[in-house]
């Protein structure tokens, strides 16, 4: 079974600032993929970044960048550069085999992220 | 990116009716699909794992005899909330996986989800 810990349940930056979104993750797997998604209040889920368990270089996509650090089994997202717009639901998720012949997501409880102009 | 529809993507009834939610992947085929079910303010969480052509696998403490799940075809899963009560209200949202066995970004797709209120 895979967990997932969110532990900030609301954050607030300044516009253009970075703020960081902590994720740590439990699992017994060895191999297993680490999300960020991003949830608007149209309720749309938006894939964002991707790391996987063997991926030695930090995922980075655009503005957003993973911290990846498996011995601590931490996988944070940095937004740099933060817009209005980046105002949301932020979701880490691992992905790891259920057991039942696939693999799930697993998804944390989610960070509100508030950008202030 | 793979588009995952579903409809409807609002639906309010009453009490004790029953309610069908399609979601079809659009332009691959998906192998396996997934029923999550969010309250407002909470996360997603996962209600059942639906592979082509078998029987779906719930999640512990999800009435199977409820909420219906049928992946009859590769592009399409219908999740069926039978006789509706408005504890039954929430945001449902399908995802649709074209590998099965892979862990990769690529493999994953979120419909834009469907908000039932039952009244």
């Amino acid at each position: 079974a895979q967990k997932i810990t969110q532990t900030q349940p609301g954050m607030f930056v300044q516009e253009k600032e970075a703020v960081t979104l902590d994720c740590t993750y439990d699992t017994s797997d060895q191999s297993y993929g680490l999300f960020w998604y991003k949830q608007p209040s149209s309720g749309e889920m938006i894939f964002l970044i991707y790391q996987g368990s063997y991926d030695e270089q930090n995922a980075t996509e655009g503005r957003y960048s993973l911290n990846f650090q498996k011995a601590r089994k931490s996988a944070n997202l940095v937004i740099s550069a933060s817009q209005l717009g980046d105002s949301a639901m932020y979701f880490c998720a691992i992905l790891g085999y259920s057991g039942a012949g696939s693999y799930q997501l697993t998804f944390g409880k989610g960070t509100k992220l508030s950008v202030i102009p | 990116g793979a588009v995952v529809s579903q409809h409807p993507s609002r639906v309010i009834c009453k009490s004790g009716t029953s309610v069908k939610i399609e979601c079809r992947s659009l332009d691959f085929q998906a192998t396996t699909m997934f029923w999550y079910r969010q309250f407002p303010k909470k996360s997603l969480m996962l209600m059942a794992t639906s592979n082509e052509g078998s029987k779906a696998t719930y999640e512990q403490g999800v009435e199977k005899d409820k909420f219906l799940i049928n992946h009859a075809s590769l592009t399409l899963s219908t999740l069926t909330v039978t006789s509706a009560h408005p504890e039954d209200s929430s945001f449902y949202i399908c995802s649709a996986r074209s590998q099965r066995n892979v862990i990769s970004t690529d493999t994953q797709y979120f419909g834009p989800g469907t908000r039932l209120t039952v009244l």
